[in-house]
């Protein structure tokens, strides 16, 4: 069946990297993604990256993909205090997207 | 522009009561979705437009009614809600129906008294 896992929370200090880990378990998934929610709003699209790949850069964000293991990783380096949220993997299955259950990103100063 | 608005932006409304969510892009996408999410939950889809049609219903009562007047347009008609129907509803649009990169609004805070 499809499940996304996460763990639920990340605690850093502002300046540091953050590493919030994913795993999944449909091996057709075409795309995945990572959203970001913060309180009382909507999810915003970070990233993605095709399966094909096993890495993408964007700006503070690295995201890492290990097929072999269904593993997806989202690096953000030098973190800040407005990164903290609620962070969504999630994978394409189609039409629908399956959403792990999120990750707290806690970011203190 | 990755722009999705919704109106309202908080709905309190009664068991008895007939309200509608609103959903609008002007990205030319050519799918729309409804999504649920309970606090501290990931969203659930609920609903699919594929070109103005509805493509997938994930077995949502019927007391919940989409509707999409026009590719820009998605509403969800809502009527005799019960409290567990609370939410946040969001709403989010993608290029075609095959899901890739949906863009998602600021969504709706229902409450049901």
């Amino acid at each position: 069946g499809e499940d996304v896992e996460q763990s639920l929370f990340l605690s850093v200090r502002e300046g540091d990297s953050s590493v919030i880990n994913c795993t999944y378990t449909d091996s057709s998934s075409t795309y995945l993604y990572w959203y970001k929610q913060e309180p009382g709003a909507g999810l915003q699209l970070l990233t993605y990256i095709f399966s094909n790949m096993d890495m993408k850069q964007d700006q503070r964000l690295t995201v890492l993909l290990n097929k072999k293991d269904k593993h997806l990783s989202l690096r953000i380096a030098d973190t800040q205090t407005g990164d903290s949220a609620i962070y969504f993997c999630a994978e394409s299955t189609g039409t629908a997207l399956i959403f792990g259950k999120g990750t707290t990103l806690s970011v203190s100063s | 522009d990755t722009e999705v608005t919704q109106t309202p932006k908080h709905l309190v409304m009664g068991m008895t009561n007939k309200k509608s969510l609103k959903c609008e892009q002007h990205m030319g996408h050519r799918a729309m979705y409804w999504y649920k999410q309970k606090a501290k939950k990931p969203p659930e889809l609920m609903f699919v437009y594929s070109y103005e049609k509805l493509s997938i219903n994930e077995s949502v009562p019927s007391r919940f009614s989409p509707e999409c007047p026009n590719s820009s347009l998605l509403n969800l008609h809502l009527h005799a809600l019960q409290p567990e129907d609370s939410a946040l509803y969001l709403c989010a649009s993608s290029q075609d129906d095959r899901g890739f990169e949906q863009y998602f609004g600021p969504g709706t805070r229902l409450t049901v008294t």
